[in-house]
């Protein structure tokens, strides 16, 4: 199984709205609605944002946002904050032939 | 509130086995909410699943890491382990322990802080 494709770097200024996109295949994403984002400052582990494509656990900004369409979900990020510089990771299930849990590469968004 | 914490060697000699422990305060690893999955990072590159458990003992791995890793649970010390064999320098990374709603549901809501692994003889 290969990794789930991101862009490995998005910046914007603070108050604009930038996307992640998370492209897989039709063997997770575009197949089930089991799509995760995680952020992650430098040395800290990964905090869980979006889950199940859309859903924000408790705690989370209303400012993070996903959705999804074919094999490709995305990360919204509106009102881009100093605090929001980090690294973004998305998480699929994939099925088929051999169920797996698979992550994106990772994308570093820059507040400039 | 829920915690999790990574313990284990620190440094592995090559063609040897890791092993790791993950304490759970907070929250009952025996919890039938919940599944305990172990993720690694290798410095400076990105996330990858090694595998899940649930209380009963049930397991999913990755396949491709399958045939090296066992996870188990210690429901009586609220913990659970990881070992990993012939380990290699490409096995150098944090291992982090988190909790999860299902056995290839990648909600991981609550992470340990993980506990960096090198291997080197």
């Amino acid at each position: 199984q290969s990794a789930l494709t991101q862009p490995a770097s998005v910046s914007g200024s603070p108050g604009q709205s930038i996307t992640i996109s998370c492209t897989g295949t039709s063997s997770d994403i575009g197949t089930y609605n089991l799509v995760s984002w995680y952020q992650q400052h430098p040395g800290k582990a990964p905090k869980l944002m979006i889950y199940e494509v859309y859903k924000r656990p408790s705690g989370v900004s209303n400012r993070f946002s996903g959705s999804k369409s074919g094999n490709t979900a995305s990360l919204t990020i509106s009102g881009l904050q100093a605090e929001d510089e980090a690294e973004y990771y998305c998480c699929s299930y994939g099925g088929t032939t051999t169920p797996h849990v698979i992550f994106g590469g990772g994308t570093k968004v820059t507040v400039l | 509130q829920l915690q999790l914490q990574e313990s284990g060697p620190g440094l592995v000699k090559p063609s040897e086995t890791l092993s790791l422990t993950c304490t759970v305060s907070g929250d009952s690893i025996s919890s039938s909410s919940y599944y305990w999955g172990w993720i690694r990072q290798p410095p400076g590159k990105g996330l990858e699943w090694i595998g899940s458990i649930y209380y009963d003992g049930s397991t999913y791995y990755n396949p491709s890491l399958k045939s090296r890793v066992t996870i188990s649970v210690e429901k009586s010390k609220n913990q659970c382990s990881l070992k990993q064999t012939s380990v290699t320098a490409a096995d150098a990374a944090v291992y982090y322990c988190a909790r999860s709603s299902g056995h290839y549901i990648p909600n991981f809501d609550s992470w340990g802080q993980g506990t960096l692994v090198t291997v080197s003889s």
